[in-house]
């Protein structure tokens, strides 16, 4: 299927564990990007990445590792997660230019750490 | 670094009813993209309506309006004959024209829509 998809849609897990969230999109967009949702807080830049093995951290990214091998992947890591780290989480693409500037999102992983 | 404000948390509206959701935002650049951005309680985040900096004049997507007021560095969105499935979390975005293309997110305003 087209589109950007996440997996899992839920999780929850234990303060310690090792968690990765997936993310996946079929249009070869060159932007690709982490959001964590919180209330009163919005959407906040995780880290983002500009092509395959270029990332760059965000707004908030003490907790959560990145990585992108390939064009259409972009999973994110908690090392060792943390109750704080308890959010909805959301991956998009974008085509990165100024022609195209939308983006896209997945929608999105609830995850809490108990 | 460019920062973006909403400052109703929540709101609502009657049915058929118009209302306006506002925006600040703050940067240095000169050309940049302004957003809105429509969150319903499926949790899917859907393109309203965009702005480019450089064009005076205001985006129009059917019922969805915008004030661009670049001087002011605000960006509201009018919602005209406002249905109920237009009840949803609306946010703000930016996003710059040059170097890395990343968007920055307000908090958001919750839209109820009353029937």
């Amino acid at each position: 299927d087209a589109g950007i998809t996440q997996s899992p849609r839920y999780k929850i897990t234990e303060t310690g564990r090792q968690v990765t969230l997936m993310c996946h999109q079929t249009w070869s967009h060159s932007y690709m990007f982490w959001y964590r949702q919180d209330l009163g807080h919005g959407l906040r830049l995780i880290y983002y990445s500009a092509a395959a093995d270029i990332t760059d951290k965000g707004e908030v990214p003490d907790g959560y590792v990145v990585s992108r091998s390939k064009t259409e992947n972009f999973p994110l890591t908690l090392e060792s997660a943390t109750r704080s780290q308890t959010s909805v989480y959301f991956c998009a693409s974008s085509e990165g230019d100024r022609l195209n500037t939308e983006a896209f999102f997945g929608q999105g992983t609830r995850l809490t750490v108990v | 670094a460019q920062t973006v404000t909403q400052s109703q948390p929540e709101m609502s509206v009657q049915e058929a009813e118009t209302v306006t959701l506002s925006c600040t935002y703050d940067t240095s650049e000169s050309n940049y993209y302004l957003f809105w951005y429509k969150q319903p309680p499926s949790r899917q985040m859907i393109l309203v309506i965009r702005q480019e900096a450089y064009k005076q004049q205001n985006a129009t997507e059917n019922r969805f309006s915008v004030n661009f007021q670049k001087a002011a560095k605000s960006f509201s969105l009018k919602i005209s004959d406002s249905q109920l499935g237009d009840t949803a979390m609306y946010f703000c975005a930016f996003m710059r024209s040059s170097g890395t293309y990343k968007y920055i997110f307000g908090t958001g305003t919750r839209l109820k829509v009353l029937a």
